[in-house]
């Protein structure tokens, strides 16, 4: 088991210009989520999915932002038209027939 | 909506001694778990511990334990015998009624040798 992987782990962009990040969840968890931390400041949650259908989603996921889990196993976010409040570490998270939730390591973005 | 409370930006401790980090939450849900996370420098959030809201019994995990005050809303966590690498942001999280977790703002934890 190697755990929950995100890659890039690191990620400057110039305002405007899209960016996307992957995250492979441990394998056979079929619930994926995505997490927003800012400095200082606890993760707040974007999404979840499972399997392969998205069935929460939290206000702070703008229509900039989509996430993807198209087979079920690994997962896509993407932020489109960046701006400097996207800088920060998008976190990534999974689950499988239990409350606890594993983290990655995180993307940390930053958006110039 | 689920509320976390860590009223405690920083604390310190002397390596081997005891210390206990405060959390409050609020909640309209009847059935919640409630967690502590540990992040350090390297920042991958790393499971403490974790209480089902229906056990009157604390957790306790080896040098970590809880202090659940179900009525009170609290959940507290002690971390007897510090060690260095115990020194981490910690967060307290709850989920209920959702899947998501709602965390607090972290407690930023020093061990001092």
């Amino acid at each position: 088991d190697t755990g929950v992987s995100q890659n890039p782990r690191h990620k400057i962009t110039k305002r405007g210009q899209n960016v996307t990040f992957r995250c492979d969840p441990i394998s056979e968890h079929n619930r994926l989520y995505w997490y927003r931390q800012t400095l200082g400041q606890g993760p707040e949650f974007l999404t979840y999915f499972q399997n392969e259908a998205q069935l929460e989603k939290s206000r702070l996921l703008s229509d900039r932002f989509s996430a993807e889990r198209p087979k079920g196993s690994f997962s896509t976010l993407e932020i489109q038209r960046t701006e400097q409040g996207d800088s920060a570490m998008y976190l990534c998270a999974s689950s499988f027939g239990d409350p606890t939730q594993y983290f990655g390591p995180g993307t940390r973005l930053t958006v110039l | 909506a689920q509320t976390v409370t860590q009223s405690q930006p920083e604390m310190s401790v002397q390596e081997a001694e005891t210390v206990t980090l405060s959390c409050t939450y609020d909640t309209s849900e009847s059935d919640y778990y409630l967690f502590w996370y540990k992040q350090p420098p390297s920042r991958q959030m790393i499971l403490v511990i974790r209480q089902e809201a229906y056990k009157q019994q604390n957790a306790t995990e080896n040098r970590f334990s809880v202090n659940f005050q179900k009525a009170a809303k609290s959940f507290s966590l002690k971390i007897s015998d510090s060690q260095l690498g115990d020194a981490a942001m910690y967060f307290c999280a709850s989920q209920g009624g959702s899947e998501k977790l709602v965390f607090g703002k972290g407690t930023k934890l020093t061990v001092n040798p």
